[in-house]
Protein backbone atom coordinates (compact mmCIF):
# COMPACT_ATOMS: atom_id res chain seq x y z
CA UNK A 1 0.00 0.00 0.00
CA UNK A 2 0.82 3.25 -0.70
CA UNK A 3 2.58 5.35 2.43
CA UNK A 4 1.18 8.87 1.38
CA UNK A 5 -1.97 10.36 1.42
CA UNK A 6 -3.27 12.85 -1.54
CA UNK A 7 -6.13 14.04 -2.49
CA UNK A 8 -8.17 12.62 -5.43
CA UNK A 9 -8.34 15.93 -7.67
CA UNK A 10 -7.46 19.34 -7.86
CA UNK A 11 -8.29 22.35 -10.17
CA UNK A 12 -6.36 25.24 -10.95
CA UNK A 13 -6.55 28.56 -13.38
CA UNK A 14 -3.98 28.14 -16.11
CA UNK A 15 -1.53 30.79 -15.43
CA UNK A 16 -2.05 30.78 -11.47
CA UNK A 17 -0.20 28.49 -8.68
CA UNK A 18 -1.06 25.20 -7.66
CA UNK A 19 0.38 23.63 -4.47
CA UNK A 20 -0.55 20.04 -4.25
CA UNK A 21 -0.72 18.52 -0.54
CA UNK A 22 1.03 15.21 0.58
CA UNK A 23 0.89 13.55 3.64
CA UNK A 24 3.51 11.30 4.83
CA UNK A 25 3.04 10.70 8.63
CA UNK A 26 4.88 7.79 8.64
CA UNK A 27 7.67 8.42 6.93
CA UNK A 28 11.22 7.02 8.07
CA UNK A 29 14.42 9.45 8.74
CA UNK A 30 16.27 8.09 5.46
CA UNK A 31 13.32 8.27 3.29
CA UNK A 32 13.40 10.75 0.11
CA UNK A 33 9.68 12.19 -1.14
CA UNK A 34 9.53 12.12 -4.33
CA UNK A 35 7.04 13.34 -7.17
CA UNK A 36 6.07 12.02 -10.53
CA UNK A 37 3.47 13.13 -12.93
CA UNK A 38 1.84 10.66 -15.55
CA UNK A 39 0.13 12.69 -18.61
CA UNK A 40 -2.64 10.85 -20.14
CA UNK A 41 -1.19 7.81 -22.18
CA UNK A 42 2.49 8.53 -21.71
CA UNK A 43 4.60 6.77 -18.92
CA UNK A 44 5.50 8.52 -15.43
CA UNK A 45 7.88 11.58 -15.34
CA UNK A 46 9.94 12.70 -12.84
CA UNK A 47 9.37 16.22 -11.41
CA UNK A 48 11.18 16.52 -8.27
CA UNK A 49 12.63 15.52 -5.15
CA UNK A 50 13.97 16.39 -1.81
CA UNK A 51 15.24 14.70 1.57
CA UNK A 52 14.54 17.52 4.31
CA UNK A 53 15.24 21.01 2.61
CA UNK A 54 12.74 22.66 0.01
CA UNK A 55 14.11 21.92 -3.17
CA UNK A 56 13.67 23.85 -6.31
CA UNK A 57 13.92 22.82 -10.44
CA UNK A 58 12.74 23.99 -13.34
CA UNK A 59 9.86 22.08 -13.50
CA UNK A 60 8.70 22.80 -9.60
CA UNK A 61 9.12 23.34 -6.14
CA UNK A 62 9.11 21.34 -3.08
CA UNK A 63 8.06 22.16 0.10
CA UNK A 64 9.25 19.84 2.99
CA UNK A 65 7.48 20.50 6.16
CA UNK A 66 9.83 20.81 9.50
CA UNK A 67 8.82 17.40 10.77
CA UNK A 68 8.89 16.07 7.30
CA UNK A 69 4.86 14.53 7.76
CA UNK A 70 3.68 16.44 4.87
CA UNK A 71 5.02 17.78 1.66
CA UNK A 72 3.97 20.01 -0.99
CA UNK A 73 4.75 20.41 -4.59
CA UNK A 74 3.96 23.86 -5.85
CA UNK A 75 3.87 24.61 -9.36
CA UNK A 76 4.27 27.97 -9.89
CA UNK A 77 2.07 29.13 -13.24
CA UNK A 78 -0.11 25.89 -14.59
CA UNK A 79 -0.68 25.56 -18.11
CA UNK A 80 -2.33 23.27 -20.02
CA UNK A 81 0.45 20.95 -20.32
CA UNK A 82 0.93 20.16 -16.79
CA UNK A 83 -2.93 18.67 -16.64
CA UNK A 84 -1.55 15.03 -15.17
CA UNK A 85 -1.91 12.89 -12.14
CA UNK A 86 0.78 13.90 -9.49
CA UNK A 87 2.64 11.19 -7.45
CA UNK A 88 3.91 11.07 -4.13
CA UNK A 89 6.00 8.79 -3.09
CA UNK A 90 8.06 8.18 -0.43
CA UNK A 91 11.23 5.75 -0.48
CA UNK A 92 14.98 5.14 0.03
CA UNK A 93 15.57 2.69 -2.01
CA UNK A 94 14.56 2.51 -6.08
CA UNK A 95 11.40 0.80 -5.37
CA UNK A 96 8.68 3.18 -5.82
CA UNK A 97 5.11 2.52 -4.46
CA UNK A 98 2.47 4.72 -6.37
CA UNK A 99 -0.71 5.23 -4.84
CA UNK A 100 -3.68 6.86 -6.64
CA UNK A 101 -1.84 10.39 -7.07
CA UNK A 102 -3.95 13.82 -7.48
CA UNK A 103 -5.30 14.17 -11.29
CA UNK A 104 -4.62 17.84 -11.56
CA UNK A 105 -7.59 19.88 -14.37
CA UNK A 106 -5.99 23.33 -15.74
CA UNK A 107 -8.18 25.53 -16.80
CA UNK A 108 -7.91 28.18 -19.63
CA UNK B 1 20.32 11.09 -26.21
CA UNK B 2 17.89 8.07 -26.60
CA UNK B 3 15.45 7.33 -23.99
CA UNK B 4 14.43 4.22 -22.51
CA UNK B 5 12.71 1.83 -25.33
CA UNK B 6 10.54 -0.93 -24.79
CA UNK B 7 9.20 -3.78 -27.37
CA UNK B 8 6.86 -4.27 -28.65
CA UNK B 9 4.63 -1.65 -27.73
CA UNK B 10 1.24 -3.76 -28.44
CA UNK B 11 1.19 -7.50 -27.54
CA UNK B 12 -1.69 -9.31 -27.60
CA UNK B 13 -1.69 -13.29 -26.49
CA UNK B 14 -4.58 -15.63 -25.38
CA UNK B 15 -4.75 -17.55 -22.00
CA UNK B 16 -2.50 -19.74 -21.23
CA UNK B 17 0.45 -18.50 -23.66
CA UNK B 18 4.09 -17.15 -22.71
CA UNK B 19 5.18 -14.18 -23.52
CA UNK B 20 8.06 -11.97 -23.38
CA UNK B 21 8.60 -8.08 -22.94
CA UNK B 22 11.86 -6.17 -23.45
CA UNK B 23 13.44 -3.03 -21.73
CA UNK B 24 16.31 -1.20 -23.30
CA UNK B 25 17.12 1.34 -20.86
CA UNK B 26 19.62 4.58 -21.12
CA UNK B 27 22.83 3.76 -21.85
CA UNK B 28 25.08 3.73 -18.53
CA UNK B 29 22.08 3.33 -15.95
CA UNK B 30 22.74 0.45 -13.49
CA UNK B 31 19.25 0.45 -12.23
CA UNK B 32 16.48 -0.64 -14.04
CA UNK B 33 13.00 -1.32 -12.92
CA UNK B 34 9.82 -2.89 -13.97
CA UNK B 35 6.11 -2.36 -13.05
CA UNK B 36 2.44 -2.53 -14.64
CA UNK B 37 -0.77 -0.31 -14.41
CA UNK B 38 -4.06 -1.59 -15.02
CA UNK B 39 -6.51 1.02 -16.40
CA UNK B 40 -7.33 3.88 -13.80
CA UNK B 41 -4.83 2.63 -11.25
CA UNK B 42 -0.85 3.88 -10.46
CA UNK B 43 1.83 1.86 -11.56
CA UNK B 44 2.65 -1.67 -9.52
CA UNK B 45 6.28 -1.99 -8.71
CA UNK B 46 7.36 -5.53 -9.59
CA UNK B 47 10.86 -5.57 -9.56
CA UNK B 48 14.37 -3.71 -9.95
CA UNK B 49 17.54 -4.38 -10.97
CA UNK B 50 21.06 -2.98 -9.70
CA UNK B 51 23.52 -4.02 -12.27
CA UNK B 52 22.78 -7.69 -13.19
CA UNK B 53 21.31 -8.74 -10.11
CA UNK B 54 17.83 -8.55 -8.81
CA UNK B 55 18.17 -6.21 -5.81
CA UNK B 56 13.95 -5.87 -5.02
CA UNK B 57 11.99 -8.91 -6.32
CA UNK B 58 9.10 -8.25 -3.84
CA UNK B 59 6.30 -7.17 -6.10
CA UNK B 60 6.33 -9.63 -8.44
CA UNK B 61 2.76 -11.61 -8.16
CA UNK B 62 3.86 -15.24 -8.35
CA UNK B 63 6.21 -17.15 -9.84
CA UNK B 64 4.54 -16.95 -13.67
CA UNK B 65 6.32 -13.95 -13.31
CA UNK B 66 9.90 -13.70 -14.17
CA UNK B 67 12.62 -11.13 -15.16
CA UNK B 68 16.44 -10.75 -16.28
CA UNK B 69 19.27 -8.64 -16.84
CA UNK B 70 22.16 -11.25 -18.00
CA UNK B 71 24.17 -8.24 -19.20
CA UNK B 72 23.43 -5.69 -17.02
CA UNK B 73 21.52 -3.22 -19.99
CA UNK B 74 18.64 -5.00 -21.69
CA UNK B 75 15.94 -6.93 -19.44
CA UNK B 76 13.45 -9.19 -20.13
CA UNK B 77 10.15 -9.48 -18.23
CA UNK B 78 8.69 -13.07 -18.87
CA UNK B 79 5.32 -14.08 -17.52
CA UNK B 80 4.11 -18.22 -18.44
CA UNK B 81 0.90 -19.26 -19.15
CA UNK B 82 -0.42 -16.06 -19.33
CA UNK B 83 -3.82 -14.78 -17.23
CA UNK B 84 -6.48 -12.42 -18.70
CA UNK B 85 -5.87 -10.66 -14.91
CA UNK B 86 -2.06 -10.18 -16.77
CA UNK B 87 -3.55 -7.42 -19.12
CA UNK B 88 -1.95 -3.92 -18.10
CA UNK B 89 0.49 -1.52 -19.31
CA UNK B 90 4.13 -2.69 -18.42
CA UNK B 91 6.25 0.23 -17.62
CA UNK B 92 10.23 0.18 -17.90
CA UNK B 93 12.53 3.06 -16.09
CA UNK B 94 16.25 3.36 -15.55
CA UNK B 95 18.44 5.43 -13.45
CA UNK B 96 22.16 5.64 -13.05
CA UNK B 97 21.49 4.66 -9.56
CA UNK B 98 18.39 3.39 -7.54
CA UNK B 99 18.33 6.63 -5.54
CA UNK B 100 18.36 9.18 -8.96
CA UNK B 101 15.60 10.07 -10.97
CA UNK B 102 14.20 6.99 -12.41
CA UNK B 103 13.08 7.27 -16.52
CA UNK B 104 10.16 5.59 -17.65
CA UNK B 105 10.16 3.93 -21.13
CA UNK B 106 6.73 4.36 -23.43
CA UNK B 107 5.37 0.87 -22.06
CA UNK B 108 3.82 -2.07 -23.59
CA UNK B 109 0.55 -2.84 -23.42
CA UNK B 110 -0.50 -6.67 -22.77
CA UNK B 111 -3.46 -8.00 -24.28
CA UNK B 112 -4.54 -11.39 -22.56
CA UNK B 113 -7.74 -12.96 -24.99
Amino acid sequence: DAKTTQPNSMESNEEEPVHLPCNHSTISGTDYIHWYRQLPSQGPEYVIHGLTSNVNNRMASLAIAEDRKSSTLILHRATLRDAAVYYCITSNTGKLIFGQGTTLQVKP
Amino acid sequence: GAGVSQTPSNKVTEKGKYVELRCDPISGHTALYWYRQSLGQGPEFLIYFQGTGAADDSGLPNDRFFAVRPEGSVSTLKIQRTERGDSAVYLCASSLDPLDEQFFGPGTRLTVL
